[in-house]
């Protein structure tokens, strides 16, 4: 079965500090990757997503990835973060054909300071 | 426009009550799920239904039981209702294997 590491669990930034935040997965085969974000009290909403193609991905928000196969990696960043960037991240893996059971990383909280 | 509408948005019962959560979701897509937060924020699936049919079952207590009455709605019913059982839940869609859209989450207390 597939799993998923963000090993950053708790993340302080100053504005305009630059992110990147860490995710690793574990599974042979061939998965889809993408990067939620859930903002305090809010529902779980879609930054980026991987499938395929570039690995080199652009979300919303100034959000990019990038997919390093060797690495098994997918981590998030960010140039210059907001205050309203201020949540928590989740990182997901699915495998192809599999049913889309999407298997979540632990998440990181990111608290960015005025 | 809601997407995906889960109700209710809080629910507080006792233990050993029964309680159903509904989902609805407007966005034509095939396939819903039930995911469980827990109150460390980590996010663990428990069902999904493609066209009515459950395909993802994991390790979920019987007591829970999901049901689809149609493509567009995936209901929650929890029955003998634990202390563990509180948590965060979350119902979601997609179409196929592509992203899933969440909706706004379901507090369940069980006092």
């Amino acid at each position: 079965a597939q799993s998923v590491s963000q090993h950053n669990h708790h993340v302080i930034l100053s504005e305009a500090a630059s992110l990147e935040l860490g995710c690793n997965y574990s599974y042979g085969g061939t998965v889809n990757l993408f990067w939620y974000v859930q903002y305090p009290g809010q529902h779980l909403q879609l930054l980026l997503k991987y499938f395929s193609g570039d690995p080199l991905v652009k979300g919303i928000k100034g959000f990019e990835a990038e997919f390093i196969k060797s690495k098994f990696s997918f981590n998030l960043r960010k140039p210059s973060v907001q205050w309203s960037d201020t949540a928590e991240y989740f990182c997901a893996v699915n495998v192809r054909g599999g049913g889309n059971k999407l298997t979540f990383g632990t998440g990181t909280q990111l608290k960015v300071e005025l | 426009d809601t997407a995906v509408s889960q109700t209710p948005k809080y629910l507080v019962t006792q233990m050993g009550n029964d309680k159903s959560i509904k989902c609805e979701q407007n966005l034509g897509h095939d396939t819903m799920y039930w995911y469980k937060q827990d109150s460390k924020k980590f996010l663990k699936i428990m069902f999904s239904y493609n066209n009515k049919e459950l395909i993802i079952n994991e390790t979920v207590p019987n007591r829970f039981s999901p049901k689809s009455p149609d493509k567009a709605h995936l209901n929650l019913h929890i029955n003998s209702l634990e202390l563990g059982d509180s948590a965060v839940y979350f119902c979601a869609s997609s179409l196929r294997d592509n992203e899933q859209f969440f909706g706004p989450g379901t507090r369940l207390t069980v006092l």
